[in-house]
């Protein structure tokens, strides 16, 4: 257990589809981190939250909509999302953002779209 | 962004043997940590490491910052210590390599 947790484990859905991927961290951190891993490929850093306020936005389609409403809570926001997207999404968290603490990272959804 | 290089890609280990797995990063980074990612995708931090050495029982991590590596040394490697270990490091955000995937065979 790693003070991170996210929903749901696994999502298969349609490229029609609308859904939303939870992330809750338990560890009074202030930064927040959706990360993209595909098979083969180096993790891929999404967005980053630091006090609620997005300072990192990684060239990420606008199929994919992250939303942050506290430090505790993010969201990322599915719809029109294409095969390609299938991957693991991980959340993580962090004492303050800037890369200068210790990362912890939830279970991830493995998301499948066909 | 930083590139990030990992070697061995791939390695397997008789149970109890030894290894080392290396880091090397294109640029200085102020933050380094290592990952293991077990069979079941989660992600556990090993070690945060910009510099100097740090042991935590069977597992140790060496950074030499001014030459840009990590090394990552596994002592009597058990089945558990299977899955992918992933160094990461960076000034503003993290960069990851593409990892070693570590089999351990009993």
């Amino acid at each position: 257990e790693t003070g991170v947790t996210q929903t749901p484990r696994h999502l298969v859905m349609g490229m029609t589809n609308k859904k939303s991927l939870k992330c809750e961290q338990h560890l009074g951190h202030n930064a927040m981190y959706w990360y993209k891993q595909s098979a083969k490929k180096p993790l891929e850093l999404m967005f980053v939250y630091n006090f609620k306020e997005q300072t990192e936005n990684n060239s990420v389609p606008s199929r994919f909509s992250p939303e942050c409403p506290n430090s505790s809570h993010l969201f990322l926001h599915l719809h029109t999302l294409q095969p390609e997207d299938s991957a693991l999404y991980l959340c993580a968290s962090s004492p303050h953002g800037g890369a200068t603490g210790n990362l912890f990272f939830g279970s991830g959804t493995q998301l499948s779209v066909l | 962004g930083i590139q990030v290089e990992q070697s061995p890609p791939d390695l397997i280990l008789q149970e109890g043997a030894n290894s080392t797995l290396r880091c090397n990063f294109s640029d200085s980074v102020n933050n380094l940590q290592w990952f293991h990612q077990n069979p079941w995708g989660q992600l556990i931090n090993l070690f945060y490491i910009p510099s100097g050495t740090k042991q935590n029982g069977r597992l140790s991590a060496t950074t030499v910052a001014t030459e840009r590596y990590s090394l990552l040394y596994i002592s009597s490697s058990q089945t558990t210590d299977s899955g992918v270990y992933f160094c990461a490091g960076g000034a503003n955000n993290l960069f990851f390599g593409t990892g070693t995937r570590l089999t351990v065979i009993p």
